[in-house]
């Protein structure tokens, strides 16, 4: 089945700085590629996804970025702020049956 | 969340029990999944459901069962064969329109 790697385990960074989080995947049929951020107690909530038609995509200080060739996408956030504090998972879906498998998470800490 | 909502919040079990983690939606989805969490190794699937009446196992569904009579609720038992249920579970519905999962708040199942 579909492997998701995920890198740093912990990012640490001040805060307006930028935090970038990588994953890489080993199944080249996935086709979708969400990220998740997970604050302590809760459910994870969808913050940006990218299909495999497309290379990059953006939304205000958050942005994925896709390389199907070597098989690894990552998240960029900018301007980092304290709510940004929180764990992030990346997944990957090859569609149809619509399971993703998941990376292990990253724990970002935006120092003030 | 979402229309999404997992009860309880905390649960407790003894050894040799069987305990059951409701999940009951209202937003009309019919894909549902089961996925448990443990510290350090994101997301794995238990089992899924994509229409009622019918699920599947995933790749940790040994010592689980579910049920979905009824496309709102999809109800998740630890069996007393799973040796290790101490853990965090997630049930998410999938928007067959986006591939994008929404998920509830979760369970903390403990061992006592």
């Amino acid at each position: 089945g579909e492997n998701v790697e995920q890198h740093p385990s912990t990012l640490s960074v001040q805060e307006g700085d930028s935090a970038v989080i990588k994953c890489t995947y080993s199944d080249s049929a996935s086709n979708y590629f969400p990220w998740y951020k997970q604050e302590l107690g809760k459910g994870p909530q969808l913050i940006i996804d990218i299909r495999s038609n497309v290379g990059e995509k953006k939304d205000q200080r958050i942005a994925v970025t896709l390389n199907k060739t070597a098989k690894h996408f990552s998240l960029h956030i900018t301007e980092t702020q304290p709510e940004d504090s929180a764990v992030y998972f990346c997944a990957a879906s090859k569609g149809g049956d619509y399971k993703l498998s998941f990376g292990a998470g990253t724990t970002v800490t935006v120092r003030a | 969340d979402g229309g999404i909502t997992q009860s309880p919040k905390y649960l407790f079990r003894k050894e040799g029990q069987n305990v059951t983690l409701s999940c009951e939606q209202n937003l009309n989805h019919d894909a549902m999944y089961w996925y448990r969490q443990d510290p350090g190794q994101g997301l794995r699937l238990i089992y899924y459901s994509q229409i009622v009446n019918d699920f599947q196992k995933g790749d940790i569904a040994e010592g689980y069962s579910v049920s979905r009579e009824k496309k709102e609720s999809f109800p998740l038992t630890v069996t007393s064969a799973q040796k290790n249920p101490t853990a965090f579970y997630l049930c998410a519905v999938v928007n067959r329109g986006s591939d994008g999962y929404t998920f509830g708040s979760g369970t903390r199942l403990t061992v006592v």
